[in-house]
């Protein structure tokens, strides 16, 4: 069990441009969620998975965003239109199951858009 | 919904000193409560969580907690800290609904940065 692990750790990207994410979680987690978190503030819950379906999606993330887990393994999030705005540390942490459940966090991608 | 508030954005200490870092909580369901600490270059790591019964939770590395309901707060201390507690460390909950369910998506508090001098 090498935890979860995230691609790339930094990417420097120019407005406009599309970027993508991939999560690879702990194997036998069925939840895998992810966060984004801004300079100076916690974490803020983006969309999270049970296996392979993705059950919610929070005001966050706009129509710009998508994500996805096929075959409830890794996962991918990628911004379309890349804006300033969404330069921040995307967090991936997976689960073995939901509710109280310790969720065990990547190092996280950090995104800076010029 | 739930929110949390961390009342202490930074808090200098000297090694050895006891530490309190602040949290408080709103919410409209019961919820569980976790802490978590980051250091500089890493991910988050769970410190301790309360899901229920004693309301004083022992965690890692000599950090505990107290739920207190009735201010609805969930305060970490620590009796005395070294170099090694200097990082962010952050309050979070999760929300408990009807039947018991959680659907497990953390709501995190805004983080206090510890730094323990020598």
């Amino acid at each position: 069990d090498t935890g979860v692990s995230q691609n790339p750790r930094h990417k420097i990207t120019k407005r406009g441009q599309n970027v993508t994410f991939r999560c690879d979680p702990i194997s036998e987690h069925n939840r895998l969620y992810w966060y984004r978190q801004t300079l100076g503030q916690g974490p803020e819950f983006l969309t999270y998975f049970q296996n392979e379906a993705q059950l919610e999606k929070s005001r966050l993330l706009s129509d710009r965003f998508s994500a996805e887990r096929p075959k409830g393994s890794f996962s991918t999030l990628e911004i379309q239109r890349t804006e300033q705005g969404d330069s921040a540390m995307y967090l991936c942490a997976s689960s073995l199951r939901g509710g109280a459940s310790e969720q065990y966090f990547g190092p996280g991608t950090r995104l800076t858009v010029t | 919904a739930q929110s949390v508030t961390q009342l202490d954005s930074q808090v200098p200490v000297f090694e050895e000193a006891p530490v309190e870092l602040r949290c408080n909580y709103s919410s409209s369901v019961s919820v569980y409560l976790f802490w978590y600490v980051q250091y500089p270059n890493q991910g988050l790591q769970l410190l301790l969580k309360y899901l229920s019964g004693s309301t004083l939770v022992k965690g890692i590395n000599g950090f505990e907690a107290e739920f207190n309901k009735s201010q609805t707060s969930f305060h970490l201390r620590k009796p005395s800290v070294h170099i090694s507690d200097t990082a962010e460390y952050f309050c979070a909950v999760v929300g408990e609904y009807a039947g018991g369910t959680s659907y497990g998506k953390l709501t995190f508090g805004q983080g206090t940065i510890l730094t323990v001098h020598p």
